[in-house]
């Protein structure tokens, strides 16, 4: 069955540097989403992306934020200077039509000191 | 902006009993997804309700969309360990391109 797949599962960084998470979405699907989840907590909307170019994005999602889909598979979510309250995991998920059932990756958790 | 929740916040049940979480949205949506998030995992697709009133089964599940498409409810009837998880409702934020996750209904299943 295919999957969505997150690299990597973790990554322990310090404040201010620059972090790359990847996604591999499912290979036929057209909707894209970042998605965080502190622990315990909600799962939050980070940032949908279709047609190579953001669609919707929340109020997270600021300037040190940004989302690539730089080769046709891969879709990347850069946190450009992270913070402490940046610690979260990441959860990248697809989706083959407009409000359709979304496909979750196995998440990034990452870890910021 | 839009508000999705849902009660309770957390449910220990006896193996066998039956659970319920009710998730309530401040606007009418077009259509509300469920998942199930076990410990340590991801959320994980389970159904989508998406006319007024409707009800959907899956085996010990059932699942109801309100008739104002703004609240809805899953039900697990003789609850098993394996229904062990976070059950969170979703429904689209005021966008297609957006979809909102309620707060979660964290079950616990003693056996």
């Amino acid at each position: 069955e295919p999957e969505v797949t997150q690299t990597p599962s973790h990554q322990v960084t310090q404040m201010g540097q620059e972090v790359i998470l990847r996604c591999v979405p499912i290979s036929n699907h057209l909707y894209f989403y970042w998605y965080r989840q502190i622990l315990g907590q909600k799962v939050e909307f980070l940032v949908s992306f279709y047609n190579n170019e953001i669609s919707e994005k929340s109020e997270i999602f600021d300037d040190q934020f940004s989302v690539e889909r730089p080769d046709g598979s891969n879709f990347t979510l850069k946190i450009r200077s992270t913070k402490l309250e940046d610690s979260a995991m990441y959860f990248c998920a697809s989706s083959p039509t407009y409000t359709g059932e979304l496909f979750f990756g196995e998440g990034s958790r990452l870890t910021v000191l | 902006g839009q508000q999705v929740m849902q009660i309770p916040q957390y449910q220990h049940v006896q193996e066998g009993e039956d659970f319920t979480t009710y998730c309530n949205s401040s606007t009418t949506l077009s259509n509300i997804q469920w998942y199930k998030q076990r410990p340590g995992g991801h959320p994980v697709f389970l159904i989508q309700l998406v006319k007024s009133g409707e009800v959907k089964k899956q085996k010990r599940l059932t699942f109801q969309f309100g008739e104002a498409k703004k609240n809805s409810s899953l039900h697990i009837t003789a609850t098993q360990t394996t229904d062990v998880g976070t059950y969170f409702c979703a429904g689209p934020g005021g966008s297609y391109d957006k979809v909102i996750f309620g707060p979660g209904t964290s079950l616990s299943v003693i056996p």
